[in-house]
């Protein structure tokens, strides 16, 4: 089956500009996460959904940043009035909950979305 | 403060040789950790796991190691082949309400020699 897709691949941005970054899931996962990866570093969080809801949105840097899932599928991670430092790689992934026995802690990751802020 | 660190940024191991990836914790909460393996331009792909209650698992030509009292993993893939060139990530998963959020290190670029 098909994996998790991220668009666009690559998106550059001129300081200031908003820009919404798209992540499908795999069909039926429950769970959906953003992370952000600088170069040289590992993703970090950034906020998890369960279906629709949003139940922590803890890594979110600032208030420019905002996620939505509202049909529990598809993601919008969105950012307002980018600035230089939210350059990074933007890594979506989805897993499966396996209810009764506790989270399914394997992600399946998207190829991330490059935000290059200039 | 880093709580997964991976001290090495990349190593370069003979094809056909035993590949050993290191990973260090500092949170004692961490009950359950996996490794991850990423090529360019593609999202990190699950390699393989440990709980925090076993000390050793193994999934082929991957095993990982578990030294709770050292706070310490290790990676094994042995014998190493030229598709195992990757960046590996460890990443921990703390005990408790948010276990579902993985706290992971920098990543150690391998690198198979033909």
């Amino acid at each position: 089956g098909a994996g998790v897709s991220q668009s666009p691949r690559y998106k550059v941005a001129k300081r200031g500009q908003d820009v919404a970054l798209r992540c499908d899931p795999i069909s039926g996962h429950v769970s959906l996460f953003w992370y952000q990866q600088a170069l040289g570093q590992g993703p970090e969080f950034l906020t998890y959904f369960q279906n629709e809801a949003q139940l922590d949105k803890s890594g979110l840097p600032s208030d420019r940043f905002f996620a939505e899932r509202p049909e529990g599928s598809v993601s919008t991670l969105k950012i307002q009035r980018t600035q230089q430092e939210d350059s990074a790689v933007y890594l979506c992934a989805s897993s499966l909950v396996v209810t009764g026995t506790g989270f399914s802690y394997e992600q399946y990751f998207g190829p991330g979305t490059r935000l290059t802020v200039t | 403060d880093q709580q997964v660190k991976q001290n090495s940024p990349s190593l370069s191991v003979q094809e056909g040789r035993i590949s050993i990836l290191n990973c260090d914790y500092t949170n004692s909460m961490f009950d359950y950790f996996l490794w991850y393996k990423k090529y360019p331009a593609e999202g990190p792909t699950f390699l393989i796991s440990i709980s925090s209650i076993k000390d050793k698992n193994e999934d082929g030509r991957f095993t990982v190691f578990l030294n709770k009292s050292a706070k310490h993993l290790s990676l094994h893939i042995v014998p190493s082949q030229p598709g195992d060139s990757a960046v590996y990530f460890c990443a921990a998963s703390p005990l408790g309400g948010s276990n579902y959020q993985l706290i992971w290190g920098a990543g150690t670029k391998l690198i198979i020699k033909p």
